[in-house]
């Protein structure tokens, strides 16, 4: 059974910095098939995909974020992480780590997701 | 505001049918494959349906997937009042070269 859970703050400072990262058990980031993505959700509002990282060095993300996203890959701890930057209020959300099929075709697991608050 | 396009809520008796629609464009639906997810507050998504109409193992046939030309369609017949919950769609947007979800719809079931 594939997990995925993730860690860090619950709260961050306005301009400061937001790292999290994402454990994954049961699957192989190094030798998995499927991507590693980062996706939120802020209050009272829809999904917002993020990002995502393939272990072949394949990524992508959202162009409204760009600017201020890394997302990254320790493949020997099983982990990736999300670098959030100049971080506002409007970056508050339950943030989830998951994984989805090459094609897009469907985020199969999802972590518990980890609210952040920017204040 | 979403890329893709969906009611807010929806509202049906149980054991009744009830249709979520999506809509989207040449750039996401049409050209690319939908995925749908049920969402309860607090908890992790579930995926419902890929590859626009499969069911991942232990979704029950009760709920189904289509797709036609930009827009996408989830079906769930037998309302159960464990339904209840957000509702999203999913896809790639090949503009914007990054995955894209709908606003979500909230199933009431009365």
């Amino acid at each position: 059974q594939v997990q995925l859970q993730e860690s860090g703050p619950g709260l961050v400072k306005p301009s400061e910095t937001l790292s999290l990262s994402c454990t994954v058990s049961g699957d192989s980031i190094s030798t998995s098939t499927y991507y590693w993505a980062w996706i939120r959700q802020p209050p009272g509002r829809g999904l917002e995909c993020i990002g995502g990282v393939h272990h072949s060095g394949s990524s992508y993300l959202h162009p409204s974020l760009k600017s201020r996203v890394t997302i990254s890959v320790d493949t020997s701890k099983n982990q990736f992480f999300l670098t959030l930057t100049s971080m506002t209020a409007a970056d508050t959300a339950f943030y989830y780590c998951a994984r989805h099929s090459g094609s897009y075709g469907g985020t199969d697991y999802w972590g518990q997701g980890t609210l952040v608050t920017v204040s | 505001q979403s890329v893709l396009t969906q009611p807010p809520s929806v509202s049906a008796a149980p054991g009744q049918k009830v249709t979520i629609s999506c809509s989207g464009s040449s750039s996401n639906i049409a050209n690319n494959i939908v995925s749908w997810y049920q969402h309860l507050p607090g908890t992790a998504p579930k995926l419902l349906i890929y590859d626009n109409n499969k069911r991942p193992s232990g979704i029950p046939d009760r709920f189904s997937g289509s797709k036609t030309g930009a827009s996408a369609t989830l079906g769930i017949t037998g309302l159960q009042t464990g339904d209840e919950a957000d509702y999203y769609c999913g896809t790639w947007d090949t503009t914007l070269s990054a995955g894209v979800f709908g606003g979500g719809t909230k199933l009431t079931v009365l």
